[in-house]
């Protein structure tokens, strides 16, 4: 597509229930990244995918979150048992390749989840 | 570590006038420097980089300097209009796979 498409836009959940979060990056590009935004928080990076290696999850904060990533094309981040602190805007990101070849990285407009 | 402090919001400003918006970091190694801005109803975008001390990033108007001593990044623009109003991120690089970022500022430029 012409961008980072993310959905849902908009998500309210109760406390305890799973949620999915998906992003579908520019076709092409083989980098993805996901960043959360807390509530006067900067962006905190998630985790990472680059082609078919290991992704790089050191962000996740915790084991109720994963993501993956089928097809080096489309990913899902999942939460596990939503706690109200996970309210955040999650975005998504890709890049031709890694940042480490200066890549331009490109976000989508973000998920939206409140916890309730 | 590696962080980013930049200047809290939101900022209000006339049309025409003066921005500077005051970003810091401390990092490990050489950072490249960015800036990105997210506009309303759109995702962040890169506004300008800096990949090494006394480069200048520019973009529609503003500018960027990489200040090694003094750990800086702060944009500047002479005259804003009110499509800038967006809110403005500084983040860094130092090699790895992601960026990090400062918490964002809200610009307000009102006619």
């Amino acid at each position: 597509g012409a961008g980072v498409s993310q959905s849902p836009s908009n998500k309210v959940t109760e406390k305890g229930k799973d949620v999915e979060l998906r992003c579908d990056p520019i076709s092409g590009h083989t980098a993805l990244y996901w960043y959360r935004q807390s509530l006067g928080q900067g962006l905190e990076f998630l985790i990472y995918f680059q082609g078919n290696s290991a992704p790089d999850k050191s962000g996740l904060p915790s084991d109720r979150f994963s993501a993956e990533r089928t097809g080096g094309s489309v990913s899902t981040l999942t939460i596990q048992r939503t706690q109200q602190e996970d309210s955040a805007v999650y975005l998504c990101a890709s890049s031709l390749s890694g940042l480490r070849s200066g890549n331009t990285i490109y976000f989508g407009e973000g998920s939206w989840l409140t916890v309730v | 570590g590696n962080s980013v402090t930049q200047m809290e919001g939101p900022v209000t400003l006339s049309e025409e006038a003066f921005l500077t918006i005051n970003c810091t970091y401390t990092a490990t190694g050489y950072p490249s420097l960015f800036w990105y801005v997210q506009y309303p109803g759109e995702g962040l975008q890169l506004l300008l980089k800096a990949t090494k001390a006394d480069d200048k990033g520019s973009n529609k108007g503003f500018e960027a300097t990489y200040r090694k001593e003094t750990t800086s990044f702060h944009l500047e623009k002479g005259s804003v209009q009110v499509s800038d109003s967006a809110v403005y991120f500084c983040a860094l690089r130092t090699g790895a796979n992601n960026l990090f970022f400062g918490t964002g500022t809200r610009l307000t430029v009102i006619p």
